[in-house]
């Protein structure tokens, strides 16, 4: 089974500042099947980012995607008071699908 | 554009059987090549894939959890439903469902429903 290895745990920014969130895949995966959800407190994951860099409909272009390989990126670029969640990265090219165990970004 | 809601109750007993449905709305289950999909999450930790079943009736789970979980459908009220027998107090998540595609992410999410363990 694929493993995917988040970091960091916590990311402590303030608004208008860049985060950058890591995920690690145990085994390679190809870059179609890379995805990233941003979760509220309270709400159910949104899909942000699929096939490692396409965004979803209706995200913002602060959010880009990058990758392949092991080794995938999710950038955000301006940071907005919104965009302070928890982040999880997904692998569904192969079974079981799997997730990362989330980057908190906070004030 | 698709809408998926969890229910279920909110507190079973610890041995007993769990069961959670979701209804699907602004969509067949029927309809397209969809995977309809359950994850949990624990309080404060990170989602976990359960499985998924299509509208044949054709189920994959994760292999870590395969022998107490069951997803079955109901295409004539157009919904699809979770059972866990069992149950432990590791068994304490807010549980979604969520419709997927192969080789595609999960669009749609339902808001999630919160299932306590506890006697």
């Amino acid at each position: 089974d694929i493993v995917l290895t988040q970091s960091p745990g916590t990311l402590s920014l303030s608004p208008g500042e860049r985060a950058t969130l890591s995920c690690r895949a145990s085994q390679s995966i190809s870059s179609s099947f890379l995805a990233w959800y941003q979760q509220r407190p309270g709400q159910a994951p949104r899909l942000l980012i699929y096939a490692t860099s396409s965004r979803a409909t209706g995200i913002p272009d602060r959010f880009s995607g990058s990758g392949s390989g092991t080794d995938f990126t999710l950038t955000i670029s301006r940071l907005e008071p919104d965009d302070f969640a928890v982040y999880y990265c997904h692998q569904y090219g192969s079974s079981p699908g799997a997730f990362g165990q989330g980057t908190k970004v906070e004030i | 554009q698709v809408h998926l809601q969890e229910s279920g109750p909110g507190l079973v007993k610890p041995s007993e059987t769990l069961s959670l449905t979701c209804s699907v709305s602004g969509g067949s289950l029927r309809g397209g090549s969809y995977s309809w999909n359950w994850i949990r999450q624990p309080p404060g930790k990170g989602l976990e894939w359960i499985g998924y079943i299509y509208y044949t009736g054709s189920t994959n789970y994760n292999p870590s959890l395969k022998s107490r979980f069951t997803i079955s459908i109901d295409t004539s009220t157009n919904q699809f439903s979770l059972k866990v027998t069992s149950v432990t107090a590791a068994d304490t998540a807010t549980y979604y469902c969520a419709r997927g595609s192969p080789y595609q992410p999960l669009l749609n999410w339902g808001q999630g429903t919160l299932v306590t363990v506890s006697s």
